[in-house]
């Protein structure tokens, strides 16, 4: 099952950094975060992952603390086309699963 | 070309019916998935697949029976279907390891009614 939790929605003004926060308390030592998000209708789309460094893609960054108990995916400059339900995963070791837990509805307000 | 193609994108039949989901991937991954989104928008994995062997298994009725005819594909045979299957099917893929991103199709649409 899902190890992290996070807010179940949130709203950011157009053109503002959406920082979305995740809890995973439980994480080990050699599990990785994951962000992905979904657009309405569509598969859910891969945005970064990191283990323990911050990272950084064309899409966001990735801000892990430093006891991995905790992440912040931000999107620098959020538009209207960011707005969808992310994902925060922490992927188990053994046999590649993927658990998705309920995730945070973005919504960028113009 | 698409990187994870899934047939057909919607689906509409009665119940009791048997169907299939079909699912490829072009990525040269090792491992495929099958997820389903219910109208509640959460997404449960059902079955993963490594080298066209299974190896997760959650709690899925037998009336779901994955098959892998190759490591390319990974498709989805549902028989006696009942309302409560409608859902979206998401298939999947990804590299082999940890630290892997994994890849979804656009989704199935089943509607039973």
């Amino acid at each position: 099952d899902a190890k992290t939790t996070q807010p179940p929605s949130m709203d950011c003004a157009e053109g503002r950094a959406a920082n979305l926060p995740c809890n995973h308390s439980t994480i080990s030592g050699n599990e990785y975060v994951y962000w992905y998000r979904q657009i309405h209708s569509q598969g859910p789309q891969y945005i970064i992952h990191g283990l323990k460094n911050n990272e950084t893609n064309e899409m966001a960054s990735l801000i892990i603390t430093e006891d991995r108990k905790s992440s912040t995916l931000i999107l620098p400059h959020a538009t209207l086309r960011d707005t969808a339900v992310y994902y925060c995963i922490v992927r188990v070791d053994s046999g590649n699963q993927f658990y998705f837990g309920t995730g945070t509805s973005l919504t960028v307000i113009p | 070309d698409t990187a994870v193609s899934q047939t057909p994108k919607y689906l509409v039949t009665q119940m009791g019916n048997d169907k299939s989901i079909k699912c490829e991937q072009n990525l040269g991954h090792d491992t495929m998935y099958w997820y389903k989104q219910d109208s509640k928008k959460f997404l449960k994995i059902m079955f993963s697949y490594n080298n066209k062997e299974l190896i997760i298994n959650e709690t899925v009725p037998n009336r779901f029976s994955p098959k892998s005819p190759d490591k390319a594909h990974l498709n989805l045979h549902i028989n006696s279907l009942e309302l409560g299957d409608s859902a979206v099917y998401f298939c999947a893929s990804s590299p082999a390891g940890s630290g892997n991103t994994i890849y979804f199709g656009e989704g199935s649409w089943l509607t039973v009614v």
